[in-house]
C-alpha cells in the first residue's frame, strides 16, 4: 500500500504560469516532507522541505504548502520556466522514527512539462 | 556542498555477469542508500546502510547484495545480472535518518 501518492503522472503548463504539483500521504505519523526534482539521466536534486510545525515554506519561485488535516502537500512554482521541466518526487518521513522506519518514502513522481 | 559520485554513468552487461556499482560520498555521512528508478514505479529502495559493515534490506533486495567496508563507500552488487535488472540505479547519502538525502548522478544499467 502506497503511503505517499502522486496521483498525476504528468502536468503541462505554459511558461510564466503557475505549476501546482500535488502529493497525498496516508501515515499520520509523517511530519517531515521533501520535494526533489529529477532531470533525465541525472540523480534527483533536493528542492525544498517542510516540517509539520509549519504550513508553508518558500524558497524563491518554489513554495510548499502542507495541509495536515487533509494529509496533503503541494509544490507551487511561480512563474514556471522551461528549465523546470523535469520529474518531481515528493517524499515523507517521521522525525520521531529512527533506523529503518525513518527512511524517506517516495511518491512515484509527476512529470512537469513547461511549454515556451 | 555534498558530493555523491557513482563509478559509471552508463553500463552494458550480459545476462549472468557479476556487476559492481560503486558509490562514494565526501561529506562523512553515516547513512547511504541504493535505489532503482523505473518509469511509473518511482524510486524503490534496494538496500541501505547506517554504518560501516552494516546493511539492511530495503523494499526490493532480491538479486542484489551490498558492501560497506569504508564509511564513504557503498557498493551494490548484482551477483548474476538479469534483464529485469535493467534500470537507473541511484545512490544517496544523508547525515541522519530521517534527513535530506543527497543523490549521485545515477548509473543507467542495461543487461542484454
Amino acid at each position: 500500500d502506497q503511503q505517499v501518492k502522486q496521483n498525476s503522472p504528468s502536468l503541462s503548463v505554459q511558461e510564466g504560469r503557475i505549476s501546482i504539483l500535488n502529493c497525498d500521504y496516508t501515515n499520520s505519523m509523517f511530519d517531515y516532507f521533501l520535494w526533489y526534482k529529477k532531470y533525465p539521466a541525472e540523480g534527483p536534486t533536493f528542492l525544498i522541505s517542510i516540517s509539520s510545525i509549519k504550513d508553508k515554506n518558500e524558497d524563491g519561485r518554489f513554495t510548499v504548502f502542507l495541509n495536515k488535516s487533509a494529509k496533503h502537500l503541494s509544490l507551487h512554482i511561480v512563474p514556471s520556466q522551461p528549465g523546470d521541466s523535469a520529474v518531481y518526487f515528493c517524499a515523507a518521513s517521521a522525525l520521531i522514527y529512527g533506523g529503518s522506519q525513518g527512511n524517506l518514502i517516495f511518491g512515484k513522481g509527476t512529470k512537469l512539462s513547461v511549454k515556451p | 556542498d555534498v558530493k555523491v559520485t557513482q563509478s559509471s554513468r552508463y553500463l552494458v552487461k550480459r545476462t549472468g555477469e557479476k556487476v559492481f556499482l560503486e558509490c562514494v560520498q565526501d561529506m562523512d555521512h553515516e547513512n547511504m542508500f541504493w535505489y532503482r528508478q523505473d518509469p511509473g514505479l518511482g524510486l524503490r529502495l534496494i538496500y541501505f546502510s547506517y554504518d560501516v559493515k552494516m546493511k539492511e534490506k530495503g523494499d526490493i533486495p532480491e538479486g542484489y547484495s551490498v558492501s560497506r567496508e569504508k564509511k564513504e563507500r557503498f557498493s551494490l552488487i548484482l551477483e548474476s545480472a538479469s534483464t529485469n535488472q535493467t534500470s537507473m540505479y541511484l545512490c544517496a547519502s544523508s547525515l541522519e535518518v530521517p534527513d535530506t538525502q543527497y543523490f549521485g548522478p545515477g548509473t543507467r544499467l542495461t543487461v542484454l
